[in-house]
């Protein structure tokens, strides 16, 4: 069963345009989520986080926003540039002892110039 | 910066083998991973360790086994391979568990042949 849902395979967005990334999770215990971003032939990097106890986090292009009534987190990136097409994986942990990341199966992104 | 090295990007092996994939972080992290990334299917947790000496299993252990002499060498074994191990493996490690993002390598392509 899955506890972290990506449920649009593949997003579509032109160069200067904002993305929009979902993800929604299962798990009340959950009170850390992060994105990471996969390009091909490489491992995954670090993107962006959020604790439960904050409802918006920003850095540069991108923000995180977290809805804990709604389990549901998205990812914008604002303006969208060709370099960000990649695959997106967001992750969610709890802050429990003997627990470890849990990913989506990721959402591929094509920003087209 | 963390630097998370994985001895193989690409390996091919036989059906039946004992293959060993290792993998060493240079940053003094408690905690190292195992996952493997399947198109459509995310990233898939194999195996963790909190600690040298120290293993948990992931989602997906069948098949598998890890071995933590050193806090940074972490290696994953497949004790005979099979086809349906052929993957992308991706080793990572964080400072704590929980609330900590994971640091991952370049990845081994495995094929099973």
């Amino acid at each position: 069963d899955q506890q972290v849902k990506q449920n649009s395979p593949s997003l579509s967005v032109q160069e200067g345009r904002i993305s929009i990334l979902n993800c929604d999770y299962t798990n009340s215990m959950f009170d850390y989520f992060l994105w990471y971003k996969k390009y091909p032939a490489e491992g995954p990097t670090f993107l962006i986080s959020i604790s439960s106890i904050k409802d918006k986090n920003e850095d540069g292009r991108f923000t995180v926003f977290l809805n804990k009534s709604a389990k549901h987190l998205s990812l914008h990136i604002v303006p969208s540039q060709p370099g960000d097409s990649a695959v997106y994986f967001c992750a969610a942990s709890s802050n429990q002892a003997g627990t470890a990341l849990i990913f989506g199966k990721g959402t591929t992104l094509s920003v087209s110039s | 910066d963390v630097k998370v090295t994985q001895s193989s990007r690409y390996l091919v092996k036989r059906t039946g083998e004992k293959v060993f994939l290792e993998c060493v972080q240079d940053m003094d992290h408690e905690n190292m991973f195992w996952y493997r990334q399947d198109p459509g299917l995310g990233l898939r947790l194999i195996y963790f360790s909190y600690d040298v000496k120290m293993k948990e299993k992931g989602d997906i252990p069948e098949g598998y086994s890890v071995s933590r002499e050193k806090k940074e060498r972490f290696s994953l074994i497949l004790e005979s391979a099979s086809t349906n191990q052929t993957s992308m493996y991706l080793c990572a490690s964080s400072l704590r568990q929980g609330a900590s993002p994971l640091h991952f390598g370049n990845g081994t392509r495995l094929t099973v042949t």
